[in-house]
């Protein structure tokens, strides 16, 4: 069942600015993943971030949790054509490690 | 590292005929694969857990004799779309993972699954 919402679902930006994307979720997790997808191709792994963790960075992203309010965020900084994608979060937990996606968001940066 | 591949990228098919869909770890050992199914502009929703040696676990509402997961080796699972039909056209996507690291996920590209 699908337990990410991720909003906006669709965000448009000029090539330079920054980019937020946002999902919530509803039970309880060990971890949460933020995935990359162009059309028509498979997820590129962007960056996980455990549960005891509050803020991460890599490169030009920088990812929040608050577990308190079941939340995440992804910011992409000075934004460039080419991460125009659609944005997925996925919460894993389990034995089995099952990742549950959220809807995701359509960023579209134009040049 | 951790590249994982789809063959077909894409099928066309006549209605009521199976379609089978590999997937495969290139350069690891992956103990455990997923399969998910994404309709256009959709998530992904997941279909089957599939463990090396054992019989896949169906989420709910997915119907284990129309989807036929095979994970024969360590580096292969397959899906077998049996008699499929128009709805069933989606795009397929894989992934696979080791034991050593939990939680991540290596995803494959895709087969994009057309029945006329």
């Amino acid at each position: 069942s699908q337990q990410g919402e991720e909003d906006p679902q669709a965000l448009s930006i000029q090539e330079g600015e920054n980019a937020t994307m946002n999902c919530s979720y509803k039970t309880s997790i060990n971890n949460l993943q933020w995935y990359r997808q162009n059309s028509g191709r498979g997820l590129v792994h962007l960056i996980l971030i455990r549960s005891n963790e509050r803020e991460k960075h890599s490169g030009r992203l920088r990812v929040t949790l608050d577990t308190s309010k079941k939340s995440s965020s992804l910011l992409i900084t000075a934004s460039r054509a080419a991460d125009t994608a659609s944005y997925f979060c996925a919460t894993g937990g389990g034995s089995n490690y099952k990742l549950t996606f959220g809807k995701g968001t359509l960023l579209t940066v134009n040049p | 590292g951790a590249v994982v591949s789809q063959h077909p990228s894409w099928v066309i098919c006549k209605s009521g005929t199976s379609v089978k869909i590999e997937c495969r770890s290139l350069d690891f050992q992956a103990t455990t694969m997923f399969w998910y199914r994404q309709f256009p502009k959709q998530s992904l929703m997941l279909m089957a857990t599939s463990n090396e040696g054992s019989k896949a676990t169906y989420e709910q509402g997915v119907e284990k004799d129309k989807f036929l997961i095979n994970h024969a080796s360590l580096t292969l699972s397959t899906l077998t779309v049996t008699s499929a039909h128009p709805e069933d056209s989606s795009f397929y996507i894989c992934s696979a993972q080791t034991s050593g690291r939990a939680g991540e996920q290596f995803f494959g590209p895709g087969t994009r699954l057309t029945v006329l």
